[in-house]
């Protein structure tokens, strides 16, 4: 009940595409869910984040979608670019401190 | 700001060895997370602290594993012995509380190789 299931593994997108990367979870006392980016020799870092109040979150060229029925969301990328290429992790926290759990992680890659 | 500071930042040793990774947290956080990260498992939260105090170890894998946080700008992460298995990064992470939406801030990791 404390997994968060993410897919795909990898990802290949080319230039200008979106990329979609899917998480699914099951403990419903999960109420935040954030996003982290992560660059090859660095640590994650926050992207993007989400409660489950709202369907839908935009910060530039990135969106969450979140489902709370179906308890699913996802990251889309918009207009992709060769620099969003890392590894990117969804989490989630069941606002008993600070706790995360993390997705298996999705490496993309954004081809010119 | 200097960000989360770990040292070091590669470290080899051999099996059977003591290893004792170091975390300088961001000024002003009260939170300090250990997390792991391997191809297999993904990233994994070892322990955090609040306000110096550890609050969940569940993570810890076993008793080779210790952490520690003697004050609000040092922690370290302890494997006495180490063996091949614990080859990973870990990571430690500041935040400015221990709200579920406080963000994390991590350092750049410690890759350790365990011969």
């Amino acid at each position: 009940q404390q997994q968060v299931k993410q897919s795909p593994q990898s990802l290949i997108v080319q230039k200008g595409g979106i990329s979609i990367i899917n998480c699914a979870y099951e403990n419903t006392a999960f109420d935040y869910f954030p996003w982290y980016q992560q660059f090859p020799g660095k640590g994650p870092a926050l992207l993007i984040a989400i409660r489950p109040d709202v369907s839908e979150k935009k910060e530039g060229r990135f969106t969450i979608s979140f489902n709370k029925s179906a308890k699913q969301f996802s990251l889309h990328i918009m207009d992709s670019q060769p620099g969003d290429s890392a590894t990117y992790f969804c989490a989630a926290n069941d606002n008993q401190g600070g706790k995360l759990i993390f997705g298996q992680g999705t490496e993309l890659s954004v081809k010119p | 700001d200097a960000g989360v500071i770990q040292s070091p930042r590669h470290e080899v040793t051999e099996m059977g060895q003591e290893v004792t990774l170091r975390c300088k947290p961001i000024s002003g956080h009260n939170s300090l997370f250990w997390y792991r990260q391997t191809m297999m498992r993904g990233l994994e939260l070892l322990i955090y602290f609040n306000n110096n105090v550890p609050i969940d170890d569940s993570g810890m894998p076993e008793d080779r594993f210790s952490a520690k946080m003697p004050n609000a700008s040092f922690s370290t992460l302890k494997i006495q012995p180490s063996e091949p298995r614990d080859s990973a990064v870990y990571f430690c992470a500041s935040s400015p509380g221990q709200g579920p939406t406080d963000t994390q801030y991590f350092g750049p990791g410690t890759r350790l190789t365990v011969l």
